[in-house]
Formats: C-alpha cells, structure tokens, sequence
C-alpha cells in the first residue's frame, strides 16, 4: 500500500510570501505529526493532531505557522510571511492510533528555501 | 526538557566491520526509544522500537538495547555492509503519544 507522501518536493518562495505544504497520511491513521528538520540536525515536533483536532501544538515556532486536518486525513501545514529562518525540511509522519507502542512513517519530506 | 545527544556525529568505517552506535536522554521518564535511519533526500524509516519495559530489541544484523535507568540506548550493528551507509536517528517518546524527541544522528559510511 501506499507510504506517507508529501507535496510539494521542494519549493522555493520569497521572503514574505504564504506558503503551504500538504500531507497524504496512510490510509486509516489517525494520528499525524509535522516535525522540521535543519541542515545536520534531527527533526524537531511541531504539531500533533489525533483524528481533525490538533492535540498538541507546543512546538509550533510562533504564529505564523498554522496546520489543518479538517477531514481528519490530509493535512495542510500553513506557513505566513515566511523568513529565511523557516528555510529547512518539513517531514509529516502518521501512525494508527498515536500509541506508544505505535510505529510513525514519514514522508520524504518537503524542502523549503525562503530566499 | 528532554534532550537527545548522539555520539559519535560522525563514522566511517571499513566493510564487515561490528560497530556500536551510542545515545543518551537526560530524563527518564520515557514510553519508548526509536532507531531510525535517513538516507539523503528521503524520510526516516524505523529500524527499532524499544518499549520503556524492555531491555533490548534485535533486527535482523541490527540490536537496539536499552537502559532507562542511566538513560543510554545503543545501536549495534553486526557485519556492517555499505548498503548501511546512512544517518541513523535515536528519538524518545516522553509524551505517550509518540511525540518524538530526536538527537542530531550520527552519520555513517561503510566503505568497501
């Protein structure tokens, strides 16, 4: 069956555009996870969702950054005004339940360069 | 706050070679471990997991073991090949529900 896939591959915007970032979990996971990864170093959590509610947001830098799951499959990373800071890999990853006996797939990954 | 440190960040080492891949979290309250491994370019995928009752985890040619207690995880991997030749990722899950906490990796090359 079908992985955890991610789109776009790569995008490149400019300082203080919009951007958004789509996430095709497994079919039938309800949990979903959005981490970011910098050059060298592991991913960092952003967001949690379990089914459509975002269960634990903590790690989302500030407020320019934003995520959805309304249907409780896709989900849709939002990034406003970006920097070049916001510039790195974001990787989505889902697992059945969110357990902790559960194993998380990722994604390839989406490389963002804000220029 | 959790941390995950990974040493060494760096190894190369010939073919056939047994190497040991070290990790170390600073709080011990964790439900899991993970070993993951990167290639360039692509997402993570699981090697391991090691549940926080559990001492160890096997494989195939890999062995995850576990001490909570002194908070250390090792990665052993037997006959090292240069299909192994990756960044291999230790994450914790302090959150119950699987929020990893990541270490920097420690990017191998397995050279023939």
């Amino acid at each position: 069956g079908a992985g955890v896939s991610q789109t776009p591959s790569n995008k490149v915007t400019e300082k203080g555009k919009y951007v958004e970032l789509r996430c095709d979990p497994i079919s039938g996971h309800t949990a979903l996870y959005w981490y970011r990864q910098s050059l060298g170093q592991g991913p960092e959590f952003l967001i949690y969702f379990q089914g459509t509610g975002a269960a634990d947001d903590s790690g989302l830098p500030n407020d320019r950054f934003f995520a959805v799951r309304p249907e409780g499959s896709v989900s849709t990373l939002k990034i406003q005004r970006t920097e070049r800071g916001d510039s790195a890999v974001y990787l989505c990853a889902s697992s059945l339940r969110g357990g902790s006996t559960d194993t998380q797939y990722f994604g390839p990954g989406t490389r963002l360069t804000v220029l | 706050k959790q941390e995950v440190t990974q040493i060494p960040a760096a190894l190369s080492v010939p073919e056939g070679e047994n190497l040991v891949l070290n990790c170390s979290f600073t709080d011990s309250a964790i439900y899991n471990l993970q070993w993951f491994r990167q290639d360039p370019g692509k997402g993570l995928t699981s090697l391991l997991l090691i549940q926080s009752s559990q001492r160890e985890q096997t494989s195939g040619r890999l062995n995850a073991s576990l001490d909570k207690s002194s908070g250390r995880s090792t990665l052993y991997i037997a006959a090292s090949q240069p299909g192994d030749s990756a960044t291999y990722l230790c994450a914790v899950n302090s959150g119950g529900y699987n929020k990893l906490i990541f270490g920097a990796g420690t990017r191998l090359a397995v050279h023939p």
